[in-house]
């Protein structure tokens, strides 16, 4: 199947500060990327979806201006949490839409990143 | 709006049995499509199958396969001879042409 890795796989930062999550396609050219964060013992929420080249599209909730998203390649999707707070730790995991068209696309997902923020 | 019911926190099996995992699913779409994918420990989301809404025969993909029953909105799915590394927690998940919602999950544990 398609890799997705994600870098780092566990980082720990103080309240204030900044963290950039990397989300990376192996071995294929994913133009929509997907980000999710999962609480303990939660289900994944879709956070954002990411699309190479233009805007993300954010669900609602989501800050946009605390969850930075940029698409610049078709290998790349990055998350950028500004100014994390304690109550942005959790597991961030992203995805890459694989084949198919609509229904029918698969999405495999990175191994995430697990943040705490102290 | 689309919602996935799993109502099963958790299961046990015992090692080369088969489990069943309950799955319901509540749109209004006429086309839709229904995944499982499986988290172990480490966190990995791991695909595990798909349904399409107009596939006629139910999924079947090595020792997994998914119970589609249109009509009841359910999508089970269905681990056969199960192993120790099949211990893990599991999220049915349905999508339409917008995006992936999954539901709380079940965790299995296979026991020898």
């Amino acid at each position: 199947g398609a890799v997705v890795s994600q870098h780092p796989s566990r980082v720990i930062c103080k309240s204030g500060t900044s963290v950039k999550i990397e989300c990376r396609s192996l071995d294929f050219q994913a133009t929509t990327m997907f980000w999710y964060r999962q609480f303990p013992k939660q289900s994944l929420m879709l956070m954002a979806t990411s699309n190479e080249g233009s805007k993300a599209t954010y669900e609602q909730g989501v800050e946009k201006d605390k969850f930075l998203i940029n698409h610049a390649s078709l290998t790349l999707s990055t998350l950028t949490v500004t100014s994390a707070h304690p109550e942005d730790s959790s597991f961030y995991i992203c995805s890459a839409r694989v084949g198919g068209v609509g229904i029918r696309e698969t999405q495999y997902f990175g191994p995430g990143t697990r943040l705490l923020v102290l | 709006a689309q919602k996935i019911t799993q109502t099963q926190p958790g299961m046990f099996v015992q090692e080369k049995e088969a489990v069943t995992l309950d799955c319901t699913y509540d749109t209004s779409d006429q086309s839709y499509g229904l995944f499982w994918y499986k988290q172990p420990s480490s966190g990995e989301m791991i695909f595990l199958i798909y349904q399409g809404s107009y596939d006629e025969q139910n999924a079947t993909e090595g020792r997994y396969s998914l119970n589609f029953q249109k009509a009841r909105k359910s999508a089970n799915l269905v681990i056969s001879a199960s192993q120790l590394g099949d211990s893990a927690m599991y999220f049915c998940a349905s999508r339409t042409a917008s995006k992936l919602t999954f539901g709380t999950g079940t965790r299995l544990q296979v026991t020898l």
